[in-house]
C-alpha cells in the first residue's frame, strides 16, 4: 500500500528557507499515472494548494506563493522536495503532501496523503 | 484569481440528509473533487470526477453537479461523518487547483 512520508523542521526563522521532502513508499513516484502534490493548513483555517510536480520534473505552482514555492523530484529516491523562501509567520501551518491521479485525460483527485507535518515559523 | 464558495456550516440530525454546495465559475468545464477531514487527520476523498467514489467510501456519501454549483450529498447521516468538508477544483486551464473554504458538517 501507498504511503506518504512528510520530514523536515519544525521550527523555521523568519526570512528564512522552509524545507520539507515527501518520501514515497509501496510504490514509485516515476509511475505515469500519477502527480505528486503539496497542500498547507494554517491553524484552524483551510486547506490551500501550494503546488504540484511531475515525475519528469514539471511543475505547477499556486500563483499567490510562486515567488517564493520550489518543487523538485527525485526520483532515485522516491522522494519530492518544497522549498518555500523568505517565510513569516503566515506561513506557520501542517504541510501535507498527497498524490493525485491522473487518467484518461482527466484528474482523478488527491487519492494518498501523508500525515502532515507542522511547520512553525517564529524566531 | 479563481474560487470556490461552500457555505461554513451544516448541520444536520442522524439518519437525515446533509447536502453541502460548493460554487464556482470553471465548474461547468472541470470536475470537483470532495474530502473530509475529521480533526487532526489528513484529509481524505470522497468524492472524484463530480460524482465518482473512491473504493472504500460508503455509499451513503454521493456527488452531482448543475452548471456552477457542484453538491455532496451524504445520505443517512451517521455521527461519524461528523468533519470538515472541502471541495477542489482546477481553473479553467486544467492547472491550478482550488480548495473550497470548507465546510463544518454538525450532527445534532
Amino acid at each position: 500500500q501507498l504511503q506518504l512520508q512528510e520530514s523536515g523542521p519544525g521550527l523555521v526563522k523568519p526570512s528564512e528557507t522552509l524545507s520539507l521532502t515527501c518520501t514515497v513508499s509501496g510504490g514509485s513516484i516515476s509511475s505515469s499515472s500519477y502527480y505528486w502534490g503539496w497542500i498547507r493548513q494554517p491553524p484552524g483555517k483551510g486547506l490551500e494548494w501550494i503546488g504540484t510536480i511531475y515525475y519528469s520534473g514539471s511543475t505547477y505552482y499556486n500563483p499567490s506563493l510562486k515567488s517564493r514555492v520550489t518543487i523538485s523530484v527525485d526520483t532515485s529516491k522516491n522522494q519530492f522536495s518544497l522549498k518555500l523562501s523568505s517565510v513569516t509567520a503566515a506561513d506557520t501551518a501542517v504541510y501535507y503532501c498527497a498524490r493525485l491521479g491522473y487518467s484518461n485525460n482527466w484528474w482523478v483527485g488527491m487519492d494518498v496523503w501523508g500525515q502532515g507535518t507542522t511547520v512553525t515559523v517564529s524566531s | 484569481s479563481y474560487e470556490l464558495t461552500q457555505p461554513p456550516s451544516v448541520s444536520v440530525s442522524p439518519g437525515q440528509t446533509a447536502r453541502i454546495t460548493c460554487s464556482g465559475d470553471a465548474l461547468p468545464k472541470q470536475y470537483a473533487y470532495w474530502y473530509q477531514q475529521k480533526p487532526g487527520q489528513a484529509p481524505v476523498l470522497v468524492i472524484y470526477k463530480d460524482s465518482e467514489r473512491p473504493s472504500g467510501i460508503p455509499e451513503r456519501f454521493s456527488g452531482s453537479s448543475s452548471g456552477t454549483t457542484v453538491t455532496l450529498t451524504i445520505s443517512g447521516v451517521q455521527a461519524e461523518d461528523e468533519a470538515d468538508y472541502y471541495c477542489q477544483s482546477v481553473d479553467s486551464s486544467g492547472t491550478y487547483w482550488v480548495f473550497g473554504g470548507g465546510t463544518k458538517l454538525t450532527v445534532l
